[in-house]
């Protein structure tokens, strides 16, 4: 069965520092890969997704992300942190196979980044 | 709307009564999809619908749990002699049809059983 995940459960970093967020994945075929974050009183919002071609991902917020299929990992990395990054940050893999409607997501247990000043 | 509406956003209930949940996904989204959110876990998959029908119910924990979209818009999600267990943030989000991409997901109900 499909499952991740994500090693850390709390994470916090210096506002200005590096982070990267560890994701492992389990999936039989090719995964369509997903970091989402999720902020105090807001929904899931999509951070970047990866589905083929280029491994290296850029999204929204300065974030971006790495698939290694040998390492069957999706780190999330952001150069320089800033304090309104602090929230949980949610790995996921899309199950349904390519071609087939739908996306049935399978989500880690996430990681809770805090930003300290 | 502009998002994916849920509500209540919050509902404190009793062990056995029935509850109902209800998402308004963003118009001409035809998939939609229920996710519960336990504390310190990440969203679990329940049912997902294409226009009417639910294409995947998969999710459904048991037979207590029911959810319709009858007119391929609002969906509902049933919940029947509810139990302490079933406390958690129900999340619903929305699609494009054949879209392989993002998920936009509602703020959430959260469920409390007493």
């Amino acid at each position: 069965a499909q499952s991740v995940t994500q090693p850390d459960i709390h994470i916090t970093v210096s506002e200005g520092a590096s982070l990267e967020l560890r994701c492992n994945y389990s999936y039989g075929a090719t995964p369509y890969l997903f970091w989402y974050v999720q902020s105090p009183g807001q929904g899931l919002q999509l951070l970047l997704k990866y589905f083929s071609g280029d491994t290296l991902v850029q999204g929204i917020k300065g974030f971006e992300a790495e698939f290694k299929r040998s390492q069957s990992s999706f780190n999330l990395r952001k150069p320089s942190v800033h304090w309104s990054d602090a929230a949980e940050y949610f790995c996921a893999v899309g199950t349904y196979p390519s071609g087939e409607y739908g996306n049935k997501l399978v989500f880690g247990a996430g990681t809770i980044l805090r930003v300290k000043s | 709307g502009a998002g994916v509406s849920q509500t209540p956003s919050n509902k404190v209930t009793e062990k056995g009564k029935y509850v109902e949940l209800r998402c308004d996904p963003i118009s001409g989204h035809t998939a939609l999809y229920w996710y519960r959110q336990s504390l310190g876990q990440g969203p679990e998959f329940l049912i997902y619908f294409q226009g009417t029908g639910a294409a995947d119910d998969s999710g459904l924990p048991n037979d207590r749990f029911f959810a319709v979209r009858p007119e391929g818009s609002v969906s509902t999600l049933k919940i029947q002699r509810t139990e302490r267990g079933d406390s958690a943030v129900y999340l619903c989000a929305s699609s494009f049809d054949r879209d392989t991409g993002e998920l936009f997901f509602g703020e959430g109900s959260r469920l409390t059983v007493l």
